[in-house]
């Protein structure tokens, strides 16, 4: 069956400067990955999807991109701010339909 | 008002009683999903419709059932709880987006309990 990892350990950075956050994935040919963020308490939200056929996307501060040879995600926030402290979840589907999703990898930005 | 609303918000129950978690959203979508997500384990398909007539299983559909009353309204039964269903739920609907995906929108989640 598929297999989604993402960094298991918690992610520490200072502000102002760049978080990368990666999602590795077995066993699986996924033609489309999401991006959530989710905070304590809360459920998932939306930030960005990636295409099989698209290397890059980007949104304001974020940037994924998507490496379907090395079946690997990575996840960029520029300029990080405390704000941006939450967990980040990727998400894969082969038909857009269903979405599997990572373990997700915790993000902290120390002021 | 929140889009997708899940109540009960927090449940402790005692195994082998039934218990039944709702969810309601008025983004008038017809794909709605249920969600169990696990320290560890990440957030995993029970089940799915697509629409009020459609329901089908999702990863981990033993010892679950559903019921979509409407296209507003799907809701989440355990017939008979046992301890390794603690955990927390989550209800999300789903629409096409302008990318011709389709983004998924969750509820606050449920946090279950079974002792």
């Amino acid at each position: 069956s598929q297999k989604i990892e993402q960094n298991s350990e918690a992610l520490n950075i200072q502000e102002g400067k760049t978080a990368t956050l990666t999602c590795n994935y077995t066993n699986y040919s996924p033609a489309y990955l999401q991006w959530y963020r989710q905070d304590p308490g809360r459920g998932p939200v939306f930030l960005l999807l990636i295409r099989e056929n698209e290397k890059e996307k980007r949104k304001e501060r974020l940037k994924v991109t998507f490496d379907t040879t090395l079946k690997q995600s990575l996840f960029h926030i520029t300029a990080s701010q405390p704000a941006d402290s939450a967990t980040y979840l990727c998400a894969l589907s082969t038909t857009g339909n269903q979405f599997y999703f990572g373990t997700g990898t915790s993000l902290t930005v120390i002021p | 008002d929140a889009d997708v609303t899940q109540t009960p918000r927090n449940r402790i129950t005692k195994t082998g009683k039934r218990i039944m978690l709702e969810c309601s959203q008025t983004k008038g979508h017809d794909r709605m999903y249920w969600y169990r997500q696990d320290p560890g384990l990440g957030l995993r398909l029970i089940y799915y419709s697509f629409d009020v007539k459609d329901i089908n299983k999702g990863e981990i559909s033993d010892g679950y059932s559903v019921s979509r009353q409407a296209q507003a309204k799907f809701s989440l039964s355990l017939e008979s709880a046992i301890p390794n269903q603690t955990a927390l739920y989550f209800c999300a609907t789903s629409d096409l987006s302008d990318s011709g995906v389709y983004e998924q929108y969750f509820g606050p989640g449920t946090r279950l309990t079974v002792t």
